[in-house]
């Protein structure tokens, strides 16, 4: 079966530049959610989307930013990276978002592994 | 604050025999935990999950319960394997009228040896 796509899958930047990582979600799931995970910590919420729009919002820093497209695809964008910012980052996928539906799995891709040097 | 913790940060159990996982959380309000296996260098990859609605959850090996007035939940694996090795986290979500993010435990390394 179809999984959550995530490029690239490592990225080394200097401080102060700017990196676009990409989520595919898996087919017909229509929630994207971003998550940060540090070295030897657990993974934090950053942001999610449902049909495109923002649904909800973690501890994603200013110079942070994310889309969904009309595909269902999505895009974080870090610009002005610090030392800090260098960690794994997932990208999820689920059916049904904030809908109240209720109990939707998320499905996680592989992660960017992104180094800041 | 820590809202999901998995207070043992590492298992090891003989093959054949049961791991248990154990995870408690501190909001009330968490509606739907999950369980996820994480290999290095590879996403969390979903287990089984229970709704605050049930005690227990089955699915062939694994086994979650959920024991609401002790907010606590744990993850039965048995038999073990040694492909059952890795780090799993516990995670959980406001699934009714919440954001459905998930709040995860800091994870637990299952050693299970041949």
């Amino acid at each position: 079966a179809a999984g959550v796509i995530q490029s690239p899958r490592h990225l080394i930047k200097e401080k102060r530049e700017t990196a676009t990582l990409k989520c595919y979600p898996i087919p017909r799931h229509d929630t994207v959610y971003w998550y940060q995970q540090g070295p030897g910590q657990d993974p934090q919420f950053l942001i999610s989307f449902y049909e495109k729009m923002q649904s909800d919002k973690g501890s994603i820093p200013d110079r942070f930013s994310a889309q969904q497209f009309s595909d269902y695809h999505s895009e974080l964008n870090m610009s002005s990276l610090e030392l800090g910012d260098s960690a794994l980052y997932f990208c999820a996928s689920s059916l049904g978002g904030t809908s109240g539906s209720g109990g939707e799995t998320q499905y996680f891709g592989p992660g960017t592994r992104l180094l800041v040097l | 604050d820590q809202q999901v913790k998995q207070n043992s940060p590492s298992l090891s159990v003989q093959e054949g025999r049961i791991s248990i996982l154990n995870c408690d959380y501190t909001n009330s309000m968490f509606d739907y935990f999950l369980w996820y296996k994480k290999y290095p260098a590879e996403g969390p990859t979903f287990l089984i999950s229970i709704s605050s609605i049930k005690d227990k959850n089955e699915d062939g090996r694994f086994t979650v319960f959920l024991n609401k007035s002790a907010k606590h939940l744990s993850l039965h694996i048995v038999p073990s394997q040694p492909g059952d090795s890795a780090v799993y986290f516990c995670a959980a979500s406001l699934a009714w009228g919440g954001s459905e993010k998930l709040v995860f435990g800091k994870g637990m390394k299952l050693t299970v040896n041949p």
